[in-house]
């Protein structure tokens, strides 16, 4: 695998489910991010993670739990969503070194809350 | 605050026309600016990007250049191809995240 992979590419559920998406990157990077990608709307920055500590909730609710268990690996647990947070949701990552870190993306996951 | 604007769109164009989508920013400080591309079913790539002011960056025919004076990072691209057709994303650094603008669709057909 090379780059930032997501699991699963699509995922329908309904609002008393709980599941998790998983992002994985092979890059080498230190930061890790999820964002959400709804239609008509710019990306919205949910979650920053830098060396595996949070150091940027953008006011998610609580909803949306992240976890980032090493450097390689971010997860977002999800639990009793509501239709609105149907949306693409995209993880990325990149190496923080001081300069401009250029944010390499997965493919996204595809959720629809029922 | 910090915030990106892009042209509304679609876009849509006969291949080999000339291209401008226009972007403008908002920005305290001297951020980084970005074109992602977005081709569908897929994720977002990094196009270019320029980190000082008069900064052109170039990829795959595609140019944006810094203009701190006019706040704008513009894309072009002088001959678009049918299969440049995407949505495309200007974004500015504030600190370690990225600002995103809308997002233009550009729709090139043969």
């Amino acid at each position: 695998e090379t780059g930032v992979t997501q699991t699963p590419r699509h995922l329908v559920m309904g609002m008393t489910n709980k599941k998790s998406l998983k992002c994985e990157q092979h890059l080498g990077h230190n930061a890790m991010y999820w964002y959400k990608q709804s239609a008509k709307k710019p990306l919205e920055l949910m979650f920053v993670y830098n060396f595996k500590e949070q150091t940027e909730n953008n006011s998610v609710p609580s909803r949306f739990s992240p976890e980032c268990p090493n450097s390689s690996h971010l997860f977002l647990h999800l639990h009793t969503l509501q239709p609105e947070d149907s949306a693409l949701y995209l993880c990325a990552s990149s190496q923080i070194s001081g300069g401009t870190d250029t944010q390499y993306f997965g493919p996204g996951t595809r959720l629809t809350v029922l | 605050g910090n915030s990106v604007t892009q042209m509304e769109g679609p876009v849509t164009l006969s291949e080999e026309a000339f291209l401008t989508i226009n972007c403008t920013y908002t920005a305290t400080g001297y951020p980084s600016l970005f074109w992602y591309v977005q081709y569908p079913g897929e994720g977002l790539q990094l196009l270019l990007k320029a980190t000082k002011a008069d900064d052109k960056g170039s990829n795959k025919g595609f140019e944006a250049t810094y203009r701190k004076e006019t706040t704008s990072f513009h894309l072009e691209k002088g001959s678009v191809q049918v299969s440049d057709s995407a949505v495309y994303f200007c974004a500015l650094s504030r600190g370690t995240a990225l600002i995103f603008g809308k997002g233009t669709t550009l729709s090139v057909s043969s």
